[in-house]
């Protein structure tokens, strides 16, 4: 099985700051990540797959980075909106898993 | 507009068995593989099974593997989850979700998810 590390746990940060996630996997997913933001009450929502690609309707401000084993997920400037939990995700193997979050908090 | 909706969840006690529900519409139903995910109270995403668009290919998490049983009815647009055997950390929101692309083993990612129905398991 495929263990996804993300650091750090919690992120405070203030609206306008940079955010940057880690995901590291245990063995290599080439690039077959994803990156899920996830806020209380709602369904997880994907906002980056294949590394790199935002999914449809993400905004600009979210950036995937990163293949084999190290991936970041990037938020260039901090809204709102975008405190939540987001959770990365591979899908090279079977079992599929995830890691186990990381909670963007406002400062 | 894609819709999924589960159903199926309540209080259960432990060694109790449950069958979840999700049914699907506004998208072309059997073109897609499916998948469910649970959330333990206050915890992170664990995938628990997926299922092929066809049903002929199904996969599950060691941590529910003999005990759950994916399934599901094209006729009727309705995928399934069967668990048997519950452990109260089968204490959950179960959601199902699919990815965008279709095919019998689109394995993608999930870009559609329901809104979840919960289990728990007590006595």
């Amino acid at each position: 099985e495929i263990v996804l590390t993300q650091s750090p746990v919690t992120l405070s940060l203030s609206p306008g700051e940079r955010a940057t996630l880690s995901c590291r996997a245990s063995q290599s997913v080439s690039n077959f990540l994803a990156w899920y933001q996830q806020k209380p009450g709602q369904a997880p929502r994907l906002i980056i797959y294949n590394a790199s690609s935002r999914a449809t309707g993400i905004p600009a401000r979210f950036s995937g980075s990163g293949s084999g084993t190290d991936f970041t997920l990037t938020i260039s400037s901090l809204e709102p909106e975008d405190f939540a939990v987001y959770y990365c995700q591979q899908r090279i193997n079977w079992p599929r898993t995830f890691g186990q979050g990381t909670k963007v908090e406002i400062k | 507009e894609v819709q999924l909706v589960e159903s199926g969840g309540g209080l259960v006690q432990p060694g109790g068995s449950l069958r979840l529900s999700c049914a699907a519409s506004e998208f072309t139903f059997s073109s897609h593989a499916m998948t469910w995910v649970r959330q333990a109270p206050g915890q992170g995403l664990e995938w628990v099974s997926s299922i092929s668009a066809n049903g002929d290919t199904t996969y599950y998490a060691d941590s529910v593997k003999g005990r759950v049983t994916i399934s599901r009815d094209n006729s009727k647009n309705t995928l399934y989850l069967q668990m048997n055997r519950l452990r109260v950390d089968d204490t959950a929101v179960y959601y199902c979700a699919m990815p965008g692309g279709t095919g019998n083993y689109h394995w993608d990612y999930f870009d559609y998810w329901g809104q979840g129905t919960l289990v728990t398991v007590s006595s």
